[in-house]
């Protein structure tokens, strides 16, 4: 186990839904990432969030909504979302260090999510 | 632009002997660069990795080399095991800003035969 766990583990919803996606680190990290791993695609960075702040906003849609109520938490609120949104969706954390350039992210294990 | 891509989308191989997993960059400021293995129903979890002020970096059994004339980045396996069986990513920092911002390649998969 890396550290990081991730709930639920599989999700099924329709278009109209909402659900959200729930992502713990137990690592004393200060960072926390959100990712999109699509099938035969390169993983895809979605946010940053640094001491609870969200410092990266890949372009992603407004339909997924972030929120970081703490270093340890993050979660991913999820509302009218298309089939091409079906993905793994993956959270990682890390322990930035001030002047280094190598800091680690350890993944959790994702959440399969299947919109219909 | 950025981007981080491997030669061979499969790669098999017999159980004991060794892997060789390559992986291309093409942003010269990347300044580190890290392997994944990610095995089925699992997240990525990290392997090794390597500044660029570097040409080799060994761990147990894994070896990454990087050659930054041509841009490659290659990732060797010793003796490999069934439980080596995954795929295996590269990502780079892309913009040699910090590791926030990786760039991942999109990934070869290992198959050990018996």
């Amino acid at each position: 186990e890396t550290g990081v766990t991730q709930t639920p583990r599989h999700l099924v919803m329709g278009m109209t839904n909402k659900k959200s996606l729930k992502c713990e680190q137990h690592l004393g990290h200060n960072a926390m990432y959100w990712y999109k791993q699509s099938a035969k695609k390169p993983l895809e960075l979605m946010f940053v969030y640094n001491f609870k702040e969200q410092t990266e906003n890949n372009s992603v849609p407004s339909r997924f909504s972030p929120e970081c109520p703490n270093s340890s938490h993050l979660f991913l609120h999820l509302h009218t979302l298309q089939p091409e949104d079906s993905a793994l969706y993956l959270c990682a954390s890390s322990q930035l260090v001030a002047g280094t350039r190598t800091d680690t992210q350890y993944f959790g294990p994702g959440t399969r999510l299947t919109v219909l | 632009g950025e981007s981080v891509g491997l030669h061979l989308p499969t790669l098999s191989v017999q159980e004991g002997d060794n892997s060789i997993i390559n992986c291309a960059y093409s942003n010269s400021a990347s300044d580190y660069f890290i392997w994944y293995k990610q095995e089925s129903g699992k997240g990525p979890q990290f392997i090794i990795d390597i500044r660029s002020n570097m040409d080799k970096r060994q761990g147990q059994r894994v070896t990454v080399l990087l050659n930054k004339t041509v841009k490659h980045l290659s990732l060797q396996i010793a003796a490999t095991q069934p439980g080596d069986s995954a795929v295996y990513f590269c990502a780079e920092n892309g913009n040699g800003r910090g590791a926030q911002k990786l760039v991942f390649g999109q990934g070869t998969r290992l198959t050990i035969n018996p």
